[in-house]
């Protein structure tokens, strides 16, 4: 079945360093990817998502590039803050088919000043 | 717009007690769905419901989970028997219905489940 592999955390950095974090599908079919995050005592909320191959998802800095020819999803920015300190989940769905989304195990971020 | 309500956020309860969540979607959305998330996990697919008819239930632990949607709006997932590892966050979610959404899904804050 479809499934999402995301690379292990925590991931620790210093505030404006340069951030990826690795995510990688296996999907029949065509599926929109998606970055979700978890602020500390937040519910996860949408953080960006790209519904076709070579398709560029973007917001807050961060950014993601959808590579059917990878099969990857990474998510980058430029230069962190402390507030970007969360748990970032990489998911994918079918929304032809209506399937839910199918998320990673998440990676934590934490970044200090 | 209201999000996604749901209650109780927390609870206690010991082994082989009952328990039950609520969760009401956001207005006009088709689509609702229930999560499991156990620490350091991603969320699981429970159920997913469209309208008031389940459109998949193949990882709900049917022996002691069940959940309904009775009039198309909000949904209750109950757990009885509970287990210890039934200790998690469950997270409900909605989103429009198959034939418009985009795949986003709205999440509520959850309710987390601690069993001893």
């Amino acid at each position: 079945g479809d499934s999402v592999t995301q690379m292990e955390g925590p991931v620790t950095l210093s505030e404006e360093a340069f951030l990826t974090i690795n995510c990688t599908y296996t999907a029949t079919g065509y599926p929109s990817l998606f970055w979700y995050v978890q602020y500390p005592g937040e519910g996860l909320q949408l953080l960006l998502k790209a519904t076709k191959a070579d398709d560029k998802g973007s917001n807050k800095g961060f950014e993601a590039t959808y590579r059917k020819e990878t099969t990857s999803f990474h998510l980058e920015k430029g230069s962190v803050q402390v507030s970007d300190s969360a748990v970032y989940f990489c998911a994918l769905s079918d929304p032809r088919a209506g399937t839910a989304l199918i998320f990673g195990k998440g990676t934590t971020l934490s970044v200090s000043s | 717009e209201a999000g996604v309500a749901q209650s109780p956020r927390y609870k206690i309860i010991e082994k082989r007690q009952s328990v039950a969540f609520w969760c009401n979607p956001i207005s006009g959305h088709a689509t609702l769905y229930w999560y499991q998330q156990i620490l350091g996990q991603g969320p699981k697919l429970l159920i997913q419901f469209q309208n008031n008819g389940v459109v998949d239930d193949s990882q709900l632990p049917k022996d002691r989970f069940s959940a309904e949607r009775l009039k198309g709006v909000d949904s209750t997932l109950k757990i009885q028997p509970a287990k210890l590892e039934d200790s998690a966050v469950y997270l409900c979610a909605s989103s429009l219905s198959a034939g418009e959404h985009t795949g986003e899904l709205f999440f509520g804050e959850g309710s987390r489940l601690t069993v001893l």
